[in-house]
């Protein structure tokens, strides 16, 4: 249970365009998606909390208007990279928990790797 | 952010050694701490979730503790074996809200057969 699928796995894109990745919970109803970034030899970076229904909570440092993020049902959350440059080439990884209690974890989708040419 | 420390960065160990990493964390308002597995080409994997001191969570031949007062926990593994390969990381919630996740480095491990 609590399978988290995360698509595209691997996606390049050219200069200027805007890419769109999907994160769904598959087997069950996600109150809170987190969405992460990891940059070369470094750990997960949180971009953005985000919450069905609601506009999402980013970081310090973390464009709005860059990263894009939807969480329109309790199923599904988006993170959309607009205007895409290379210095955005990254892996980015979606994670999603059942409810907010504290000792429930985080359940992680399988990544994107993005690069931007 | 919360400035979350894991000891050391890498290890290297031969098949059968015990051995064991640390997280360090902010000890003011602790909410709970999580322990994740991050096995290459796969996602992190949930090992064990914390909330009280002196809590001691097993699974197998792995391990952990925590100290919530003195902000730190350790992740012991005994006999270590090769599929034991992967980075560890760890996550303390943010107190505020208990819902935001801030990793660690990371330690990654590699067992030598």
């Amino acid at each position: 249970g609590a399978v988290v699928s995360q698509h595209p796995s691997r996606v390049i894109c050219k200069s200027g365009t805007s890419v769109k990745i999907e994160c769904r919970s598959l087997d069950f109803q996600a109150t809170t998606m987190f969405w992460y970034r990891q940059f070369p030899k470094q750990s997960l970076m949180l971009m953005a909390t985000s919450n069905e229904g609601s506009k999402a909570t980013y970081e310090q440092g973390v464009e709005k208007d860059k990263f894009l993020i939807n969480h329109a049902s309790l199923t599904l959350s988006t993170l959309t990279v607009t205007s895409a440059h290379p210095e955005d080439s990254s892996f980015y990884i979606c994670s999603a928990r059942a409810n907010d209690r504290g000792n429930s974890p985080l359940h992680f989708g399988n990544g994107t790797r993005l690069t931007v040419t | 952010i919360l400035n979350v420390e894991q000891s050391p960065q890498s290890l290297h160990v031969q098949e059968g050694d015990s051995t064991n990493f640390t997280c360090s964390f902010p000890s003011s308002n602790f909410y709970a701490l999580h322990w994740y597995r991050w096995e290459t080409a796969k996602s992190p994997e949930a090992l064990f979730v914390m909330t009280l001191n002196g809590d001691e969570k097993k699974k197998g031949r792995i391990s952990a503790t925590l100290n919530t007062k003195e902000g730190y926990s350790y992740l012991y593994i005994k006999g270590s074996q090769p599929e034991d390969s992967a980075t560890y990381l760890c996550a303390p919630p943010r107190t505020n809200t208990g819902n935001q996740f801030y990793f660690g480095t990371g330690t990654s491990l590699t067992v030598i057969p």
